[in-house]
C-alpha cells in the first residue's frame, strides 16, 4: 500500500536559517504530492503541491520538487521566520477514484527569534 | 464563503455515549472525507464519500458510521464511544482537479 515517511521532529532553527524537511514515499502508479501546514489549534492548510515528476511546487517562500527517481518530495525554505513555526505534513494522493490522502506523521518546526 | 465548517469544536463524552460530528462545505465539492489525527501518527482516513448518496470505508472505520445527507453535509456518528476514540477529527472536501483537499478546523473529542 501507499506510505509516506517524514523526518522526525521537532526541528528547531533560528530565524533566517535554511529549512529542509525530508519526505519520501511509496506508492503504485503516479501519485500527486502535497505539503500541508497546521498552525497551533487550527486545521490543515494546503501549502504546496506537485502533480507529476519534476514539477516544483512553491508558495510563501517554500518549495518542493517531485523526484520520481528518489521517490522524494523534500520541503525547503531559504530563510525561516518565527511565524513559520507549525507542524508540516507530507501527503500523497494515489489518483484513483477514492482520492484519499495518505499522510506522513508530521514534523514540528520551531523557529526561535 | 465559509469553506469547510465543523461542529462542535470540543466535546467530552463518557464511555458508551453516542454523538454525531457535523461537517458542511460550501465549495461545491463532490468528495468529502473524515480523518482522525492522533499524536505521532499523522491523519488516518475513517470514511469517505465520493458523491452524494455514496459512502465507503477508509483505513480505520470500526466504531464509526457516516451519512452523506446531501452534497454539502457529511456527518460522522459514534454509536458507543470508547476511550480509544479520543482524538481530533477533521472533515475535508475535494473537487475534481488535482485531488487536493480542504480541511475544516477540527473537533477535539475526549472520551473518559
Amino acid at each position: 500500500g501507499n506510505s509516506v515517511t517524514q523526518m522526525e521532529g521537532p526541528v528547531t532553527l533560528s530565524e533566517e536559517a535554511f529549512l529542509t524537511i525530508n519526505c519520501t514515499y511509496t506508492a503504485t502508479g503516479y501519485p500527486s504530492l502535497f505539503w500541508y501546514v497546521q498552525y497551533p489549534g487550527e486545521g490543515l492548510q494546503l501549502l504546496l503541491k506537485a502533480t507529476k515528476a519534476d514539477d516544483k511546487g512553491s508558495n510563501k517562500g517554500f518549495e518542493a520538487t517531485y523526484r520520481k527517481e528518489t521517490t522524494s518530495f523534500h520541503l525547503e525554505k531559504g530563510s525561516v521566520q518565527v511565524s513559520d513555526s507549525a507542524v508540516y505534513f507530507c501527503a500523497l494522493s494515489d489518483n484513483t477514484g477514492r482520492r484519499a490522502l495518505t499522510f506522513g506523521s508530521g514534523t514540528r518546526l520551531q523557529v526561535q527569534p | 464563503n465559509a469553506g469547510v465548517t465543523q461542529t462542535p469544536k470540543f466535546q467530552v463524552l463518557k464511555t458508551g455515549q453516542s454523538m454525531t460530528l457535523q461537517c458542511a462545505q460550501d465549495m461545491n465539492h463532490n468528495s468529502m472525507y473524515w480523518y482522525r489525527q492522533d499524536p505521532g501518527m499523522g491523519l488516518r482516513l475513517i470514511y469517505y464519500s465520493a458523491s452524494e448518496g455514496t459512502t465507503d470505508k477508509g483505513e480505520v472505520p470500526n466504531g464509526y458510521n457516516v451519512s452523506r445527507l446531501n452534497k454539502r453535509e457529511f456527518s460522522l456518528r459514534l454509536e458507543s464511544a470508547a476511550p480509544s476514540q479520543t482524538s481530533v477529527y477533521f472533515c475535508a472536501g475535494s473537487g475534481d482537479s488535482h485531488y487536493e483537499q480542504y480541511f475544516g478546523p477540527g473537533t477535539r473529542l475526549t472520551v473518559t
